[in-house]
Parts: C-alpha cells; sequence; structure tokens
C-alpha cells in the first residue's frame, strides 16, 4: 500500500526557517517524481515544488523561488522541503504528492495527510 | 503561466447529474492532462479523474471526464449523486514549467 507521511510542520516566526519531511513505503520511490503543495486555511490547492525522481532536476512556483528547497534521499525513502525566510502567506497545510507521470505529464496519484505550517509572532 | 477557472460553487439533488467545469485561460486544454482530485473536509485530496478521462481504479464508473476543444474547457460530470460526493474538486493541469490547479468547486448534494 502506497503510503506519504509528512512530518516537521510547527508554529514558526516570520523570518524562520522549517524543514518539512515525507516519508515513503509501499512503492519504489526512487522511480518516481514527487511534489511539494499547500492549501491556506479556508483555500484551494497551490503548487509548490517538484523534483525528479534521482533528485537532479528542481522547479518551484515563483511565490517560494529563492526561499524553498525541495531535494530528496532515496536511500531513505524520504522527500525533503528546505523552507527559509518564511513569511504569514506561506501558512498552509502542506501536502507531499506522487507523480504518476514524471517528466512530461502531471498526475498526481497519492497525497499524504499533509502537515500544518503557521508563520506568526 | 496560464490559469484554470472553475465555478466556486454548484449544487445538485441525490440522484441527479452535475457538471464542473474547468477552463483555460491561455493555450489549448489539448495540451496537456488534465486532472480532477476530490477533497471532503479534513481530508486529503484524491483523484477522481486523470489523463482528461481516466478514472483510477475505485473509482465508480459515475464519475467521467471530458475536454472540449471550442470552449477550451475541462469537465468533470458526476451522475446518480450520492451524498458521499458532497466535497470540492479541483482541477489540476501543467506546462513545461509550472503545475496549475483551479480554485476548486464546492458541490453540495442537497
Amino acid at each position: 500500500e502506497v503510503q506519504l507521511v509528512e512530518s516537521g510542520g510547527g508554529l514558526v516566526q516570520p523570518g524562520g526557517s522549517l524543514r518539512l519531511s515525507c516519508a515513503a513505503s509501499g512503492f519504489t520511490f526512487s522511480s518516481y517524481w514527487m511534489h511539494w503543495v499547500r492549501q491556506a486555511p479556508g483555500k484551494g490547492l497551490v503548487w509548490v515544488s517538484r523534483i525528479n525522481s534521482d533528485g537532479s532536476s528542481t522547479s518551484y512556483a515563483d511565490s517560494v523561488k529563492g526561499r524553498f528547497t525541495i531535494s530528496r534521499d532515496n536511500a531513505k525513502n524520504t522527500l525533503y522541503l528546505q523552507m527559509n525566510s518564511l513569511r504569514a502567506e506561506d501558512t498552509a497545510v502542506y501536502y507531499c504528492a506522487r507523480d504518476l507521470g514524471g517528466l512530461v505529464v502531471v498526475i498526481l496519484d497519492y497525497w499524504g495527510q499533509g502537515t500544518l505550517v503557521t508563520v506568526s509572532s | 503561466n496560464f490559469m484554470l477557472t472553475q465555478p466556486h460553487s454548484v449544487s445538485e439533488s441525490p440522484g441527479k447529474t452535475v457538471t464542473i467545469s474547468c477552463t483555460r485561460s491561455s493555450g489549448s486544454i489539448a495540451s496537456n492532462y488534465v486532472q480532477w482530485y476530490q477533497q471532503r473536509p479534513g481530508s486529503a485530496p484524491t483523484t477522481v479523474i486523470y489523463e482528461d478521462n481516466q478514472r483510477p481504479s475505485g473509482v465508480p464508473d459515475r464519475f467521467s471526464g471530458s475536454i472540449d476543444s471550442s470552449s477550451n474547457s475541462a469537465s468533470l460530470t458526476i451522475s446518480g449523486l450520492k451524498t458521499e460526493d458532497e466535497a470540492d474538486y479541483y482541477c489540476q493541469s501543467y506546462d513545461s514549467s509550472n503545475v496549475v490547479f483551479g480554485g476548486g468547486t464546492k458541490l453540495t448534494v442537497l
């Protein structure tokens, strides 16, 4: 059974940093592209970042470019999101999701349950 | 970058059929596949349609997807509505550098 379990969320002050993790199991993690998607309270889904299967290629939404870094450790079956210079508008539930498609198609077929990040003083 | 526009909300009675639209602002709707996700309150999204019209295993055939190049839009149709279908629905597509979600449609089954 495919499982994605996020962790690392919490309360952080504006300007602070946080690292999210997503532990994957039930599939060959190293074969899949992975994504982070966020959802502010009461709002819709917003794509944040993606990484290819071996970690050599990444892309980001303009709103987080230069502040967030996506990475992965295929030996540990874990996806990461390093978030720096956090702002109030980064407050959201952060989901990791598996990409069934890969290079030319983006199909997010499995999602974790999410971890809440709150940026507030 | 393009946008995907959905109606904010729709409502229909149990047993009826409802269609949710998703209009692409620029570029052809047919150039990249469209996916649809269902999100019940307090839960993570799940995929109900992928590659425009494909259903994952376990999704009932009451759910169907289509695209219409003339209106540059995709549609999710749910027939034989059940109260359990009440949820938020999001369309999603992509281009070479971005992944785009629609704003979401709240489906009320009353």
